[in-house]
């Protein structure tokens, strides 16, 4: 059984420059949530998608802007790149009607992908 | 606004060490709190976890208990390993808020 995989696990790209980071869920996950961790930082919350929409958004400006396809696959897009937006970005997933007790304990986290912008 | 508080790392042991990562977080509410680990390369995986007050999660010889008095959730483990060696994350989920906050993350070295 896959967990959540991500690609690719590393990029470099240069300011100004949009990037796509892909995801596939956990067999079985419905929703899926990106995650930004900067470098000696938690991560924080980006947004989160469920039946093909943005149902929540953390603290991000527009740039940030995601997907949802039918299969439950998601894609993150960073538009006009700043330097600031280098980071290791992760996605989770889980399965929306499993959260009894708690969203943290069904999530399963991708090992994520390594974003540098120079 | 919700957030979590470790202590600075990074924290390094011998084997068989006593630990203890402090972990205090400001909430409203009742969160359910948590531990996550993360080893190099890899992703983040759910070490243990409380979700009321009082509550003791505990995992592959890590304990934490949810104080809500003290507003912390400090994890310990009575004698470390090697392989213990990652970074630990302390986080919170507020009450169907569908998504985790987490502190900084403490790196903890285990060496022979």
């Amino acid at each position: 059984d896959a967990g959540v995989t991500q690609s690719p696990t590393h990029l470099i790209k240069t300011r100004g420059q949009q990037v796509t980071l892909r995801c596939s869920p956990k067999s079985g996950h419905d929703t899926v949530s990106w995650y930004q961790q900067a470098l000696g930082q938690g991560p924080q919350f980006i947004f989160q998608y469920y039946e093909e929409e943005e149902r929540q958004r953390g603290n991000f400006p527009d740039r940030f802007s995601g997907h949802q396809f039918p299969n439950y696959s998601s894609e993150l897009n960073v538009n006009a790149l700043l330097l600031g937006d280098s980071a290791l970005y992760l996605c989770a997933s889980s399965l929306e009607t499993s959260w009894t007790g708690g969203l943290g304990e069904k999530l399963f986290f991708g090992s994520g992908t390594q974003l540098s912008v120079l | 606004g919700n957030s979590v508080t470790q202590m600075e790392g990074p924290v390094t042991l011998s084997e068989e060490a006593f630990l203890t990562i402090n972990c205090t977080y400001t909430a409203t509410g009742y969160p359910s709190l948590f531990w996550y680990v993360q080893y190099p390369g890899e992703g983040l995986q759910l070490l243990l976890k409380a979700t009321k007050a009082d509550d003791k999660g505990s995992n592959k010889g890590f304990e934490a208990t949810y104080r809500k008095e003290t507003t912390s959730f400090h994890l310990e483990k009575g004698s470390v390993q090697v392989s213990d060696s990652a970074v630990y994350f302390c986080a919170l989920e507020r009450g169907g808020s569908e998504k985790l906050v987490f502190g900084k993350g403490t790196k903890l070295t285990v060496n022979p």
